[in-house]
């Protein structure tokens, strides 16, 4: 049963545009979110987190979004550079307990 | 390098043998998590320590798994009698404070192939 879900494999994004990746979960008791970029043999590296009583974050040019009655977060990228490219993976806990979701591949493309 | 680390990167081994992984978090982080990823999947909780005691384990984790961290500070993970289906990237991720709404650290994790 897959708690957590990233609906889209890929996604390609022009330099300097903005790229958008969501994620929707399906557990209400979770109360704190994630998002990392994972390069090919390397493991994932932390990018922003949100608590469930928020319902933005923003560091740098990377935002998270939560929408708790959708059960929806997505990151926004702005603007997108060509390093960004890697996968995205999205995670939700509840406790000690982290739930990934199956990754979304992004493309920068110069 | 004050990452944290695994031993091995990879692993191939015949089905049915024993396999032993370790993790070596980055110095003082109290929290240690093992995760499971397999092709095309995100990674899958197994366990969670603190400091030495495991406070969580997946139903995933059957019994052939079996997870330590002696000391407080590097962890092992033992697959016995592994099987094709053990196949996969093992993460070890660390982090420190009281609270699990702190930044985990990934290690490059082992790749484990089963014959």
């Amino acid at each position: 049963d897959q708690q957590v879900k990233q609906n889209s494999p890929s996604l390609s994004v022009q330099e300097g545009r903005i790229s958008i990746l969501n994620c929707d979960y399906t557990n209400s008791m979770f109360d704190y979110f994630l998002w990392y970029k994972k390069y090919p043999a390397e493991g994932p590296t932390f990018l922003i987190s949100i608590s469930s009583i928020k319902d933005k974050n923003e560091d740098g040019r990377f935002t998270v979004f939560l929408n708790k009655s959708a059960k929806h977060l997505s990151l926004h990228i702005v603007p997108s550079q060509p390093g960004d490219s890697a996968v995205y993976f999205c995670a939700a806990s509840a406790g000690n307990q982290f739930y990934f979701g199956t990754g979304t591949s992004l493309t920068v493309i110069p | 390098d004050t990452g944290v680390s695994q031993d091995p990167r990879h692993k191939i081994t015949k089905r049915g043998q024993n396999v032993t992984f370790r993790c070596d978090p980055i110095s003082e982080h109290n929290r240690l998590y093992w995760y499971r990823q397999t092709l095309g999947q995100g990674p899958e909780f197994l366990t969670y320590f603190q400091n030495e005691a495991q406070l969580e384990k997946s139903r995933l984790l059957s019994d052939r798994f079996s997870a330590e961290r002696p000391k407080g500070s590097f962890s092992t993970l033992e697959i016995q009698r592994t099987e094709q289906g053990d196949s996969a990237m093992y993460l070890c991720a660390s982090s420190s404070g009281s609270s699990s709404y702190n930044e985990q650290f990934f290690g490059p994790g082992t790749r484990l192939t089963v014959l």
